[in-house]
């Protein structure tokens, strides 16, 4: 079982759409949660980190569910300009190396 | 925000050359630093943990004699594809727990694209 999965996709939304991603971890001691957003040819880049109590960026909100052991990413109202690969990734402990990377999920907004 | 600058974006070497990327923190300290490769529609795979002042750890798999890992200061590491060949064409991207701790979040340098001929 790998350690961060994530549904691969692609997902293909028209614009307007309201589209979630989910992230499931193995390990349950995990320490912190983010979500990253990778366009092609590019360096990913943070787009939110994710807190226990959920949290909400403008049109973006993340969920952490421990219980569970996922992460989720909601995207309201999407715009052409979302489309990119979204990167979970998973601090499993303490030590430097202890960083996990989903696959990513693809995303295609559509007009 | 923390920033990892990562030089050059871009090269094209011939087969059998070495060639050396370099990944710096701007404004921030980091004595550890990640190198990744990623191939076409791949995930990121980490390659190598880059320490300040002693040995980089590498992933099962990776050739340390043939990437090259230094850290000689707390803000910038190194890594040098050696004898370079077509196979090792791909996106290399190092990065930094921006806020010194951990548990915050990774930056990343904004990518090296080599190409071997």
């Amino acid at each position: 079982r790998k350690e961060v999965e994530q549904d691969p996709g692609p997902f293909n939304v028209p614009e307007g759409a309201t589209v979630a991603f989910n992230c499931t971890y193995s390990n349950s001691a995990s320490q912190s949660f983010f979500w990253y957003r990778q366009d092609c040819r590019k360096e990913p880049k943070l787009l939110m980190s994710v807190y226990s109590s959920g949290n909400e960026d403008g049109r973006f909100t993340a969920q952490l569910n421990r219980a569970s052991q996922y992460i989720s990413l909601l995207i309201r109202d999407s715009k052409l300009s979302d489309s990119a690969t979204y990167l979970c990734v998973v601090n499993e402990g303490y030590n430097n190396n202890d960083m996990r990377f989903g696959a990513g999920t693809r995303l295609t907004v559509k007009p | 925000g923390a920033v990892v600058s990562q030089h050059p974006s871009w090269v094209i070497c011939k087969s059998g050359t070495s060639v050396k990327i370099e990944c710096r923190s701007l404004d921030f300290q980091a004595t550890t630093m990640f190198w990744y490769r990623q191939f076409p529609k791949q995930s990121l795979m980490l390659m190598a943990t880059s320490n300040e002042g002693s040995k980089a750890t590498y992933e099962q798999g990776v050739e340390k004699d043939k990437f090259l890992i230094n850290h000689a200061s707390l803000t910038l590491s190194t890594l040098t594809v050696t004898s370079a060949h077509p196979e090792d064409s791909s996106f290399y991207i190092c990065s930094a727990h921006g806020g010194g701790s951990t548990n915050s979040p990774l930056h990343f340098g904004n990518g090296t694209r080599l190409t071997v001929t």
